[in-house]
C-alpha cells in the first residue's frame, strides 16, 4: 500500500467553480501534512501546511481528518492560474523525510 | 538569493555512461535531498543528507551514490546509467529536522534520458 494516495484526476472545472479533492495516508502516527503545487515541467512549491483544526489561505481551504486518515483541499472561485498538479505530502513523526502523493491534476477552463 | 540550483537542466546518456548531477543551495539549510519523479508515481526519495557530513539512503537508492561536499552542495552520481533511470531529478533542501516546519525548497530539476 502506498503511503500517500491521491485521485489523479484530472478535474476539469470552469472559472469561478469550486473544486475539492482528497488524499489518504497510511501512517496513523503522521504529524505534519502539506499541500504542494507543481506546474507543468516545474518544481513543486509549498502551497500550504495543513493543521488539525483546518486552515484557509485566501481561496484555498485545507482540512485534516485524523480518524479517517485523509486530507482535503478545496479551491473556491477557481482561476485559470490554479491549473496545476496538487501534491499531498505527509511527514511521519521524528523523520526528515516527506512522503509525496502522485498528485491530483486540476485544469481550470475559461 | 538563488535558492536551490541544479545543473545540468537536461542530459542524454547512453547506457553504461556515468554522470554527476550537481545541486547547491544558498539558504544555509542543514538538510538536502535527491528525488526522482516518474509519471504516475510521485516523488521518490533517492538519498538525503540530514546535515553536513551525513548521508542516508531513501526509498530508491540502487544505482546511485551521493556526496555532501559541504553545507551548500549535494551531488548525485550515476555510475553506470540504465534506461530505468530515465526520469526528472529534483534536489531539495530544508532547515528543519521534521515536523510542521519541514518545508522543502526544490531546485528546477534535471531531465535525464538514458538511451
Amino acid at each position: 500500500r502506498k503511503e500517500v494516495e491521491q485521485d489523479p484526476g484530472p478535474f476539469n472545472v470552469p472559472e469561478g467553480a469550486t473544486v475539492a479533492f482528497n488524499c489518504t495516508y497510511s501512517n496513523s502516527a503522521s504529524q505534519s501534512f502539506f499541500w504542494y503545487r507543481q506546474d507543468c515541467r516545474k518544481e513543486p512549491k509549498l502551497l500550504m501546511s495543513v493543521y488539525s483544526s483546518g486552515n484557509e489561505d485566501g481561496r484555498f481551504t485545507a482540512q485534516l481528518n485524523r480518524a479517517s486518515q485523509y486530507i482535503s483541499l478545496l479551491i473556491r472561485d477557481s482561476k485559470l492560474s490554479d491549473s496545476a498538479t496538487y501534491l499531498c505530502v505527509v511527514n511521519p513523526p521524528d523523520d526528515y523525510k516527506l512522503s509525496f502523493g502522485a498528485g491530483t491534476t486540476v485544469t481550470v477552463r475559461a | 538569493n538563488a535558492g536551490v540550483t541544479q545543473t545540468p537542466k537536461f542530459q542524454v546518456l547512453k547506457t553504461g555512461q556515468s554522470m554527476t548531477l550537481q545541486c547547491a543551495q544558498d539558504m544555509n539549510h542543514n538538510s538536502m535531498y535527491w528525488y526522482r519523479q516518474d509519471p504516475g508515481m510521485g516523488l521518490r526519495l533517492i538519498y538525503y543528507s540530514a546535515s553536513e557530513g551525513t548521508t542516508d539512503k531513501g526509498e530508491v537508492p540502487n544505482g546511485y551514490n551521493v556526496s555532501r561536499l559541504n553545507k551548500r552542495e549535494f551531488s548525485l552520481r550515476l555510475e553506470s546509467a540504465a534506461p530505468s533511470q530515465t526520469s526528472v531529478y529534483f534536489c531539495a533542501s530544508s532547515d528543519a529536522s521534521g515536523g510542521a516546519d519541514n518545508e522543502q525548497f526544490f531546485g528546477p530539476g534535471t531531465r535525464l534520458t538514458v538511451l
